[in-house]
């Protein structure tokens, strides 16, 4: 079946380093594929998304394009804040077919100031 | 901002008791979701919901559990008797629908501890 791998974390940074947290994907169809990032004591909210491939889904200074090529949807960040230490996780919907989420494991991130 | 909401934050039970949590999904919204996260894996899909019956469910879906939307605003997941490897956390969410590309909301999730 379909599933998602990401890079096992924590990943610790310094304040303005810059961020890659790798992604992959297994898919049989043609996914849309997101990133929802947790902060503590919150939800999951969606960070970005793509929905096809080449697209780059962009928000709060992250990006990630979508790579059928390599399945891939690494998050990148050019310089990180204090305030972006959060659980952020890689996942994928199929909604063809259905429209539950695939998530990865999460990345747990922390930026030191 | 409309959120998704989840009551309570925190449930601690006896292993064969039953439990019942609820969520209030975004207002608009027509299908609705469980996952769960058992400490250190991953996030699981359990259950979809739309037009007042089950769209899909996973294998962990088993006869112990149940999703019910007793009014117009609540969404309840029950598991009728607890097991321990029942301990997890537990999320729901809301998507409006009518496109292919909507958007899941969840909330904040509820940590259940079976003793």
């Amino acid at each position: 079946g379909d599933s998602v791998t990401q890079m096992e974390g924590p990943v610790t940074l310094s304040e303005e380093a810059f961020l890659t947290i790798n992604c992959t994907y297994t898919a049989t169809g043609y996914p849309s594929l997101f990133w929802y990032v947790q902060y503590p004591g919150e939800g999951l909210q969606l960070l970005l998304k793509a929905t096809k491939a080449d697209d780059k889904g962009s928000n709060k200074g992250f990006e990630a394009t979508y790579r059928k090529e390599t399945t891939s949807f690494h998050l990148e960040k050019g310089s990180v804040q204090v305030s972006d230490s959060a659980v952020y996780f890689c996942a994928l919907s199929d909604l063809v077919r259905d429209d539950k989420i695939i998530f990865g494991k999460g990345t747990r991130l922390h930026i030191l100031p | 901002e409309p959120e998704v909401t989840q009551t309570p934050s925190h449930q601690v039970t006896q292993m064969g008791q039953e439990v019942i949590l609820r969520c209030v999904p975004i207002s608009n919204h027509l299908y609705f979701y469980w996952y769960r996260q058992i400490l250190g894996q991953k996030v699981e899909f359990l259950v979809s919901f739309y037009n007042n019956e089950i769209s899909e469910k996973s294998e962990i879906f088993d006869d112990q559990f149940s999703v019910e939307r007793p009014d117009g605003s609540n969404f309840t997941l029950k598991i009728r008797s607890t097991k321990l490897e029942d301990s997890a956390m537990y999320f729901c969410a809301s998507r409006a629908g009518g496109g292919s590309t909507d958007t899941q909301y969840f909330g904040p999730g509820t940590r259940l501890t079976v003793l």
